[in-house]
Formats: structure tokens, sequence, C-alpha cells
């Protein structure tokens, strides 16, 4: 079952903007991952923090985690029109076999 | 890094005949791997955890014996849809772990659109 839920589920800015996309859960986490699809293509894995972690940064790339609120962002700066794919946030609940929990993803345009 | 390659890309049959779906881990074992369904627009619908050297696992609500799944070495798992209808239509992702990697990441292969006739 689809735990995760995103925010907005549809953004459109302008090049050289900044994106935020929002996720919530409902269950405890080992970890909280995010993905990129882009249409018609499997999903690339972006970054993962951990349930200890707060906030985690990679490139243009900020991911913040509170577990208290059961969410997490993601912000992409200074965003470029290759940005243009869906985002999907990811849960692993640290249960037998691995599996994560996808969210119901973020379709993100930037445009020229 | 991790790669995993997913064949056919896309495939287009006639009701009532069997599809598969390959799946490879190209440069890492992957002792499980997973397999999605995805419908325009929306999320991953998990179908079923792929194990290897034994049976799958499969999700509430996923047929078994529709949608066939098979790991027969670390490297490759198939998907078969048999007796495909129209409703089958869709878009179908593997997914696999290094698990010498250390960390529960998912490659995924570049995911199979089976169209149904």
């Amino acid at each position: 079952s689809q735990q995760g839920e995103e925010d907005p589920q549809a953004l459109s800015i302008q090049e050289g903007e900044n994106a935020t996309m929002n996720c919530s859960y409902k269950t405890s986490i080992n970890n909280l991952q995010w993905y990129r699809q882009n249409s018609g293509r499997g999903l690339v894995h972006l970054i993962l923090i951990r349930s200890n972690e707060r906030e985690k940064h990679s490139g243009r790339l900020r991911v913040t985690l509170d577990t208290s609120k059961k969410s997490s962002s993601l912000l992409i700066t200074a965003s470029r029109a290759a940005d243009t794919a869906s985002y999907f946030c990811a849960t692993d609940g640290g249960g037998g076999g691995n599996k994560l929990t996808f969210g119901t993803g973020t379709q993100l345009k930037v445009e020229l | 890094g991790a790669v995993v390659s997913q064949h056919p890309s896309w495939v287009i049959c006639k009701s009532g005949t069997s599809v598969k779906i390959e799946c490879r881990s190209l440069d890492f074992q992957a002792t499980t791997m997973f397999w999605y369904r995805q419908f325009p627009k929306q999320s991953l619908m998990l179908m079923a955890t792929s194990n290897e050297g034994s049976k799958a696992t499969y999700e509430q609500g996923v047929e078994k014996d529709k949608f066939l799944i098979n790991h027969a070495s670390l490297t490759l798992s198939t998907l078969t849809v048999t007796s495909a209808h129209p409703e089958d239509s869709s878009f179908y992702i593997c997914s696999a772990r290094d698990y010498f990697s250390g960390a529960n990441v998912l490659t995924f292969g570049a995911g199979s659109r089976l169209t149904v006739l």
C-alpha cells in the first residue's frame, strides 16, 4: 500500500527558481529516500536521509526530515529545464524484505 | 554504479498471449528484485518481491498465476504476464538492490510498456 502522500501533485516554475516538494508518511522509518523519474523511464535514486538525520545536501538538492511530524521535503535550488520530471519519496520501514513504499509523486515542470 | 537492464522496453501483444519481461543486474548480484506496475501519472504499485532461488512474495491483490515471477539466478528475474488482456496494459518496472552496497537503495530498470490489443 502507498503510505506516502506528496504535495503538490504538480508544480510549474521558471528556470532559476527553487522547487520544494513535500512528503508525509504514516509509520516509523529507518530512512527516507527521494527518486526521480523522467517520463516513460525508470526511477533514479537521488538522496537518502536516515531517521536520525534532520537535513542532508547533495549538489542542488536539500532534503529535510522531521520524524515527529512524519514528513520530509525536497528542495531543488536554481532549477533547470532538465530538472523536469516526477519526484517520488520512498520510505524504508526496516522490516524484512527490504521493501520501499513509494509516495504519490510530484510532477515538476521547469519552464525556460 | 549499479545498472539494471530491463527488456523489452515496449511490447504489443494480442489478447490471450503471454509476455515475458526480463530484468538483469549487470554489474552486481541481486538476491532480491522487485516488480512494480505504474499507471499513467501515478505512483508505483509493488506487485511482488522476487527472491533468488525461492518463490516470489506477492502483494495482496496480485494474482500469482497471472503474473509469474522467476528468479533463477543472482542477476536475472523474469515477469511473465500470462493470458494477457487489455486491462493488463501498463508500465512495468523492476528494481534491484545491491546487497553489498550496505544501504537499501534501489536501482531501477528503464521499464517495459505493455500494450495488449
